[in-house]
């Protein structure tokens, strides 16, 4: 059964705080996405990678950044979080070429809230 | 800019009540529209990928259709297990990016 496994499904941390949300998907996919999802504005995307190393910002970057130095793991890093990063964060993948058919895999998602 | 809109925000039925849940987008040379479905605190599961206008698919209950302004997911005699949000989104020209809608949430009362 092919997945993609965010490690915290809850988190709560303080203001300043850095916070690290992890992704690790078993599907050997190139294309790795982290979104957040709030009410009434649907998902946006943050980042997004297409290969090792590789990172593209998405529409709303500002505060995040990104890793992925493996394949399989693309990271999710809040430097210094604030109040307003609270959200729910969703990472997804997606296959390249011949197998790609547009279809995203999502993780479970990670609640996170800022105090 | 692309871009999805969806309606209603929340759509109420009755078990057996058959529905459409709207999806308006604007993209530079779609090359997919999605349809997944969310349940509360989870994450989103793929249903339909539709290409071009005319095309039409179904799984159970669903039925998702598709022009070239908009789309619509039909829900023929919804049971509760149907309730969920229902995301559509479209993937343009550029490749990489997915547009996402707001959802429609979708609740159905036995």
């Amino acid at each position: 059964d092919v997945k993609v496994t965010q490690s915290s499904r809850y988190l709560v941390k303080r203001t300043g705080e850095k916070v690290f949300l992890e992704c690790v998907q078993d599907m050997d996919h190139e294309n790795m996405f982290w979104y957040r999802q709030d009410p009434g504005l649907g998902l946006r995307l943050i980042y997004f990678s297409y290969d090792v190393k590789m990172k593209e910002k998405g529409d709303i970057p500002e505060g995040y950044s990104v890793s992925r130095e493996k394949k399989e793991r693309f990271s999710l890093i809040l430097e210094s979080a604030s109040t307003n990063q609270t959200s729910m964060y969703l990472c997804a993948s997606k296959a390249t070429g011949q197998a790609n058919t547009g279809e995203l895999f999502f993780g479970e998602g990670s609640r996170l809230t800022v105090l | 800019e692309d871009q999805v809109t969806q309606s209603p925000e929340a759509l109420r039925l009755q078990e057996g009540e058959s529905s459409s849940l709207n999806c308006s987008y604007t993209v530079s040379g779609l090359r997919g529209l999605f349809w997944y479905r969310q349940d509360p605190g989870k994450g989103p599961e793929f249903l339909f990928t539709l290409y071009s206008a005319g095309e039409e698919k179904e799984k159970e209950r669903l039925k998702a259709t598709l022009t070239k302004k908009e789309s619509f997911l039909h829900i023929t005699a919804p049971k509760p297990e149907d309730s969920a949000t229902y995301l559509c989104a479209v993937q343009g020209a550029g490749g990489f990016k997915t547009i996402f809608g707001a959802g429609t949430r979708l609740f159905v009362k036995a």
